[in-house]
């Protein structure tokens, strides 16, 4: 079974751009979510979407978004980047959601910002 | 009360000794608490993992050693080996909530 794919790997983007992250979750896995990890505040929840709907929003501001299609893939978007945007982003889809069940992470998205 | 609290920040042990981590939460309301082990340029993976109703949980050299009412809980890997040296997250969830600890970096020497 496949697990989490998420690309790009890296990605190298400047102050002001956006940018569009992708995870595709483990077949039959309607729960997608998004964590941003970095050295100074280790692994921080974004959002998680399910069956195409945002159930719950962690604490960024609204330059962070997402969506989820039909199929269960989710895109994560970023506008406006700043510098302290620079970061590991993570996804994990589980079968139906983040509460007492377990989560599988792709190996990320490293977003550099120049 | 959203926070789980970890330590230690980092841990040195010999190989086949025992590797040591705790972590403690506030909110009464978490009912699942996941271990994830992370290695440099991958994803944390699913160790292990506890609901509150369970005082112990026993897989291979991996033990969740848990007390509800200290509201702590810890990783114990028996008989540590280089190949478990990885950065290793505490989690705590209900609800739509997930919430990590902010990790123990281990290194096991050979």
């Amino acid at each position: 079974k496949a697990g989490v794919t998420q690309t790009p790997r890296y990605l190298i983007k400047t102050r002001g751009q956006q940018v569009t992250l992708s995870c595709s979750p483990i077949s039959g896995h309607r729960s997608v979510s998004w964590y941003q990890q970095t050295p100074g505040q280790g692994l921080q929840f974004l959002f998680e979407y399910f069956s195409e709907t945002q159930r719950n929003k962690g604490n960024f501001p609204g330059r962070f978004s997402g969506r989820q299609f039909s199929n269960s893939r989710s895109e994560m978007n970023v506008s406006t980047l700043e510098l302290g945007d620079s970061a590991l982003y993570l996804c994990a889809s589980s079968l139906g959601g983040v509460s007492n069940q377990p989560q599988h992470f792709g190996d990320g998205t490293r977003l550099s910002i120049l | 009360q959203q926070q789980v609290k970890q330590s230690p920040q980092s841990l040195i042990v010999q190989k086949g000794g025992i590797s040591i981590i705790n972590c403690a939460y506030e909110n009464t309301a978490f009912d699942y608490f996941p271990w994830y082990q992370q290695f440099p340029g991958k994803g944390p993976a699913l160790l292990i993992a506890i609901r509150p109703d369970v005082s112990e949980k026993k897989e291979g050299r991996f033990t969740i050693s848990f007390n509800k009412s200290a509201k702590q809980f810890s990783l114990h890997i028996m008989d540590s080996q280089p190949g478990d040296s990885a950065t290793y997250f505490c989690a705590a969830t209900f609800g739509q909530n997930f919430v990590f600890g902010p990790g123990t970096r281990l290194s096991v020497l050979p």
